[in-house]
Formats: structure tokens, sequence, C-alpha cells
């Protein structure tokens, strides 16, 4: 089956650092999206990635498709502690001939801010 | 309305009993998916429909989870016999593309 193996688990960072967390796959696929989960919320879906190499960013945000289609990361720059959450990436796969998508999602990365 | 709508938003149920969870997705949005997540994991996946049919329903974990949708729109996840290891927050997302949108989710405690 597919493996998406996210990292760092979880992050502690102090306010105002920088923030690096990354996923990777065992197989090639279309699109990476990384979405955030606030406590007691769905998650939201932050930046959509569609080609190797693509660089996107959404305000402090910064996520790229990795070269290879096998990886993906995510950066947020100046952290605040909005900033707090769990972040989940996920790719997609089409079902055959349905031109439909399935989401697999990685196990997340918890981020803690400290002010 | 704009987003995708779950109800009810908590949920306590004995064990034991069946219990229906409804997911409303964004109108015009031909995919619908189920997710459930577990106190502090990631995101497991249940079924998929796109229009009112099922092309993947490999994640439902036991017999007593079943899902359908009717006119391309609602969805409602049913659990018969509930039991103590079903309580989780279950997801809804629907998409018309590759982006999908979440629900808020629906809390399900069984005591």
């Amino acid at each position: 089956g597919q493996q998406l193996n996210q990292s760092p688990q979880s992050m502690f960072i102090q306010e105002g650092e920088d923030v690096s967390m990354n996923c990777t796959s065992s197989s090639i696929f279309n699109t990476w999206l990384w979405y955030k989960q606030d406590p007691g919320e769905g998650p939201v879906l932050l930046i959509a990635l569609y080609k190797a190499g693509e660089l996107t960013s959404n305000g402090r945000l910064t996520a790229q498709f990795g070269i290879t289609r096998k990886d993906s990361f995510l950066n947020i720059s100046a952290s605040i502690p909005s900033d707090v959450g769990i972040y989940f990436c996920t790719h997609t796969r089409t079902y055959s001939g349905a031109g439909s998508y399935q989401l697999t999602f990685g196990k997340g990365t918890k981020l803690s801010v400290i002010p | 309305g704009a987003g995708v709508s779950q109800s009810p938003s908590n949920k306590v149920t004995e064990k034991g009993k069946d219990v229906e969870l409804r997911c409303d997705p964004i109108s015009g949005h031909t995919a619908l998916y189920w997710y459930r997540q577990s106190l502090g994991q990631g995101l497991e996946f249940l079924i998929y429909f796109q229009g009112n049919s099922a092309p993947d329903k490999s994640g439902l974990p036991s017999d007593r989870f079943s899902a359908e949708r009717t006119g391309g729109s609602v969805s409602t996840l049913t659990i018969q016999r509930t039991q103590q290891e079903d309580s989780a927050v279950y997801l809804c997302a629907s998409s018309l593309y590759r982006e999908a949108f979440f629900g808020q989710g629906t809390r399900l405690t069984v005591v």
C-alpha cells in the first residue's frame, strides 16, 4: 500500500522562529496538499501543489513539490501563536477511469508555539 | 450553505446502540469522503463517494459500518451496535477536483 511519512511528529518552537516540516512517499503522485487542523475543527486547506518543482507561497507559508514527485515540504516563517495546530500533508491519486481522486493523509506534525 | 456541514457536532451513545452521522457537502461537489480521527491521531480513510456510488469503501473497519449518499448530495454514515473503540471524531470532506474541503466533524463518544 501507499506509505506517506510526515516528519517531525511534533515541534515546540519559540514565537518568531521559522518552521520546516516535510512529507515523503514511496510512490509518485500528481498533487500535494497541505492542511492545518485547529483543535476541535476540521482540517483547512493551506496550499495545493500540482507539478514537480513547484514552489508556492501563501503569506508566511511556503511549500514545494519535490522534483522526484515523492516528497514535499512546508515552511512557516516568523511563527506566531495562532500557527499552533496539526499540519497534514496529503497526496492524491486518481481512481482508474473515474476522473476522481483519493486523498491519503500523513499522520501530521503537531506544532506548538511558545510565546 | 457555503461549507461542508456535519451533524450532530457531538453525539454520546450507549454501547450497542446504532448511530447515524450526517454530512451535507458543498453544493456541486461530486466527491465525498469520510474519515475517522481518534484522539491525537491522524486521519483514517473510511469511504469515498463519486456521485451516489462508492468506488472505494476499503477503509470501513467492519460490517457494522455503512454509508450511503443520495441525490449526489447528503451522505449518512451509520454505525451499528456501537463499541467503545468507535469513539472518535468523524470527518466528512467534499471536493470537485483535487482539493477537498472538510466539515467540522462529529465527535462520537460511546459509553
